[in-house]
């Protein structure tokens, strides 16, 4: 079965500049997360779908941000306007159901790379 | 959530085992331990996952002592394809969200 993708794999932005950054999700799969890590710093969560819905977004920065998942499948996450301590590697991850037993695993993306001029 | 300590770099030769310690003193009772492997300009890649004793699959060992404050990942005969970098990650209770908390993790070095 195919991976988790992640759109696009880098993007370069001025300050001030909107960037939405999309995640597709393995097919099937009810949880979808996001996570980043900024430059030196460890992967920080940043939020939890469980199908369409917010499960968990205790990790978003400011509302600066902000994720949908409409449909339950594929994901968005827009930074508007991007700031400079924006930059760094978001990551997606996806997950079987909690009740399927296997929800414990998280599957990753490959990563987006912002970069805030 | 638990943090966790683990070395931050490793070097191993070639076809030998390597054996990374993670401590977790204040591991909660129902928090599980799980190791993940990212490689470079990748995402991170779950490896094993236990909760007591031992754990075995295809890729990794995992050692977990009885009062469970420290766990030990056991990788047979390494290779060079194994250089990464391994983060510990206790929690998953179970409390509705899995959120993993990362920490800055051991990066392997395997050389011939």
């Amino acid at each position: 079965e195919a991976g988790v993708t992640q759109f696009p794999s880098h993007s370069v932005i001025e300050k001030g500049q909107t960037v939405t950054l999309r995640c597709d999700p393995i097919s099937g799969h009810d949880n979808l997360y996001w996570y980043r890590r900024v430059m030196g710093k460890e992967i920080k969560f940043l939020l939890h779908f469980v199908k369409e819905s917010k499960q968990d977004e205790s990790g978003m920065p400011n509302n600066r941000f902000l994720a949908e998942r409409t449909g339950g499948t594929y994901s968005t996450l827009k930074v508007q306007p991007a700031e400079l301590e924006d930059s760094g590697v978001y990551f997606c991850a996806s997950s079987h159901s909690m009740t399927s037993g296997r929800g414990y695993e998280q599957f990753f993306g490959p990563g987006t790379r912002l970069t805030v001029l | 959530l638990a943090k966790t300590t683990q070395p931050i770099s490793m070097d191993s030769y070639e076809g030998q085992e390597v054996n990374i310690t993670c401590s977790h003193n204040n591991i909660a009772t129902n928090d599980y331990i799980t190791w993940y492997q990212q490689f470079p300009s990748q995402g991170p890649r779950f490896i094993i996952q236990g909760y007591k004793t031992k754990v075995t699959n295809e890729v990794a060992s995992l050692f977990i002592p009885a009062d469970r404050k420290s766990s030990t990942l056991s990788l047979p005969r390494v290779s060079l394809s194994d250089t990464a970098v391994y983060y510990c990650l206790v929690g998953l209770s179970g409390a509705g969200s899995y959120q993993l908390t990362f920490g800055k993790g051991t990066k392997l070095s395997v050389i011939p």
